[in-house]
């Protein structure tokens, strides 16, 4: 069973903190990994994608990746009440077709 | 920017009926998806669809779920029998050729079965 394992939270965090989320996944084969925000009743939306182990910055957030360890994190640095929504780590797998398996995602609130 | 599409909204249906979701996908995209959210749980992945051809499937995808694209821009889901436990968020997303995993949803269509 494939499975991507995420703290359901809520995670709580000043204006201007930074938040860290965090994520692990069980299958070694997966090859591509996501974070999405979903905000209450509405789509998932892709922030991050990142693909080989390392860092990847995009304006306010870090993706980190360590395949060895088989942890992705994501980073929101000046967190922004906006920011209070469902972040989803994601994994994208090739068996032949795309797959991608959902954490169920850990909630943030960004306090004012 | 250009985004996809899902109709209905909304739809009520009753236990055993046939429901079709509609979708309209980002247009040079060439890799489609649906995946459905019972409230309060996660994400799960239905079916890809890419070349006119299932991709891939998962467990959930059982025989009363088919895909087509009947045409050269909708994609639709048709559920032939509904259950209670279909009841849930059905979202389609696509993806370009490029990067077949960097999903772009729609909007969601929440089906309820009654």
């Amino acid at each position: 069973q494939k499975e991507v394992e995420q703290n359901s939270g809520p995670l709580s965090v000043p204006e201007g903190a930074i938040a860290s989320l965090n994520c692990t996944y069980s299958d070694r084969g997966s090859q591509s990994f996501f974070w999405y925000r979903q905000y209450s009743g509405k789509s998932p939306e892709l922030i991050m994608s990142i693909y080989s182990n390392g860092d990847k910055e995009d304006g306010r957030f870090t993706a980190q990746l360590n395949k060895a360890s088989q942890y992705v994190s994501l980073l929101i640095r000046d967190s922004q009440p906006s920011d209070s929504a469902t972040y989803l780590c994601a994994v994208g797998l090739y068996t032949g077709g795309f797959k991608t398996i959902f954490g169920a995602g850990t909630r943030l609130f960004v306090k004012a | 920017e250009p985004e996809v599409t899902q109709t209905p909204s909304h739809q009520v249906t009753q236990m055993g009926q046939e429901v079709i979701l509609r979708c309209v996908p980002i247009s040079n995209h060439l890799y489609f998806y649906w995946y459905r959210q019972i409230l309060g749980q996660k994400v799960e992945f239905l079916v890809s669809f890419y070349n006119n051809e299932i991709s891939e499937k998962s467990e959930i995808f059982d025989d009363q779920f088919s895909v087509e694209r009947p045409d050269g821009s909708n994609f639709t889901l048709k559920i032939r029998s509904t259950k209670l436990e279909d009841s849930a968020m059905y979202f389609c997303a696509s993806s370009d050729p490029g990067a077949p995993h960097e999903q772009y949803f729609g909007p969601g269509t929440r089906l309820t079965v009654t």
